[in-house]
């Protein structure tokens, strides 16, 4: 079964930075694009960014741009989001995704990660 | 970047009932665009792609549909267990974009 466990959220203050983690199994990770959606609380969804599948093309909404960083390490099957100068609004649980092949949906969630943004 | 509108926010409906969703794109995007269901405190599950197919395992009762700019998901005969949240999502060149979504209490 496909498993995407996303790691690292918690409690930061603003202006602070935090590295999210995605380990997957049960597919070839090498073989799919990736991406982050987020949701903040009691809100909707919002697409963060994403990765192709060799890391080499990523793309990022413009609210967290020249912010966050996305990566992958397809040796270790670990997808990555380094997010740097946090802002309040940045609070959300944060989705790990999985693209299916030649789409643009989403076919496998993980169980999101809390970050929360707060002096 | 294209907007996607859905209606209503939210709906009250009883079992057995047939009900819909709509979601609008401010321009065409031909039939790429998916609906999400969401329950409290999971992650969201994909229903339906292509505007039209349905995903494995999904009970025949979701269906979606296009006119236009207009996307439906219609759920008929509403179940408990389709109380949720539900979201449109299509995708362009450069973004990815998700609908405000839909409440439907049972």
């Amino acid at each position: 079964d496909v498993q995407l466990v996303e790691s690292g959220g918690t409690l930061v203050q603003p202006g602070g930075s935090l590295r999210l983690s995605c380990a997957a199994s049960g597919f070839t990770f090498t073989n799919y694009w990736m991406h982050w959606v987020r949701q903040g609380p009691g809100k909707g969804l919002e697409w963060v960014s994403r990765t192709n599948s060799d890391g080499s093309s990523t793309t990022y909404a413009d609210s967290v741009k020249g912010r966050f960083t996305i990566s992958r390490d397809n040796a270790k099957n670990t997808l990555h989001l380094q997010m740097n100068s946090l802002r309040v609004e940045d609070t959300a649980v944060y989705y790990c995704v999985r693209v299916r092949r030649g789409t643009s949906y989403f076919d496998s969630w993980g169980q999101g990660t809390l970050v929360t943004v707060s002096s | 970047a294209i907007q996607l509108t859905q209606s209503p926010s939210s709906l009250s409906a009883s079992v057995g009932d047939r009900v819909s969703v709509t979601c609008r794109t401010s321009q065409g995007i031909n039939s790429a665009l998916a609906w999400y269901q969401q329950k409290p405190g999971k992650a969201p599950k994909l229903l339906i792609y292509d505007a039209s197919s349905l995903e494995s395992g999904v009970p025949a009762r979701f269906s979606g549909s296009v006119s236009g700019t207009d996307f439906t998901l219609t759920i008929t005969s509403l179940q408990p267990e389709d109380s949720a949240t539900y979201y449109c999502q299509e995708f362009d060149s450069f973004s990815l974009t998700f609908g405000g979504g839909t409440r439907v209490d049972i």
